[in-house]
């Protein structure tokens, strides 16, 4: 299985600051046939499913305000939240689809 | 606007059956580009993704090693859902389980069900 690490655990970012989320996988989530990163950034608030933001490690979903941005490839990459807003306050959580499916251990953000 | 809607009971005793269903409304299970998973999350073990089904000219299954002989993901066309049940269950299998769709032009999990919190206890 491909393991997904995640740092930090936990961050706290002002509001109108910048967060940043980093994924580890243990091995390479980019397929070469069509140079795409399998690796999407879900966000998760209390009592709710996790809602996909970033597919294609740098693909915002529909409807995903543009603060909110991914990069990397191979085996790193990156969730940037530019200008947090306080509705940001959530579990952030990437996942590899490029074998089977699994998911970092999340990471928790709040406000400073 | 695609919605899935899940239903089953919330408590089941050790060494039973978990019995869980997904009702889709605004897409089909018999899609020929999409994918029905089920994912449990527990405070021990994190987003677990437990198997799929999907139709492409035929049907398939397929499952994770980790619940794999445990595992059965149907889908009744008929009444468009999809279903999972997990047999010998035991506390360690105490989780909120989701159903979700996965579309070839997006691969991830874009589509979630509401979640169900099932409790495995006597």
């Amino acid at each position: 299985d491909i393991v997904m690490t995640q740092s930090p655990d936990s961050l706290a970012v002002s509001l109108g600051e910048r967060a940043t989320i980093n994924c580890k996988s243990s091995q390479s989530v980019l397929y070469s046939s069509n140079n795409k990163n399998y690796l999407g950034w879900y966000q998760q608030k209390p009592g709710q499913p996790p809602k996909l933001l970033i597919y294609w490690a740098s693909t915002r979903q529909s409807g995903v305000p543009d603060r909110f941005s991914g990069s990397g490839s191979g085996t790193d990459f990156t969730l940037t939240i530019n200008s947090l807003q306080a509705e940001d306050v959530a579990v952030y959580y990437c996942q590899q689809y490029y074998s089977s499916y699994t998911f970092g251990q999340g990471t928790k953000l709040e406000l400073k | 606007q695609v919605q899935l809607q899940q239903s089953g009971p919330g408590l089941v005793k050790p060494s039973q059956t978990l019995s869980l269903t997904c009702a889709i409304s605004g897409d089909s299970v018999s899609r020929n580009s999409a994918a029905w998973s089920w994912i449990r999350q527990s405070p021990s073990r994190g987003l677990e993704w437990l198997g799929r089904t999907y139709y492409r000219s035929t049907w398939y299954s397929d499952y994770p090693v980790s619940v794999k002989g445990r595992i059965t993901i149907n889908r009744d066309t008929s009444k468009n859902q999809f279903s999972l049940q997990l047999n010998s269950v035991t506390p360690e299998d105490t989780a909120v389980y989701y159903c979700a769709r996965d579309v070839e032009e997006v691969d991830a999990f874009d589509i979630w069900g509401q979640g169900t919190m099932v409790t495995v206890s006597s």
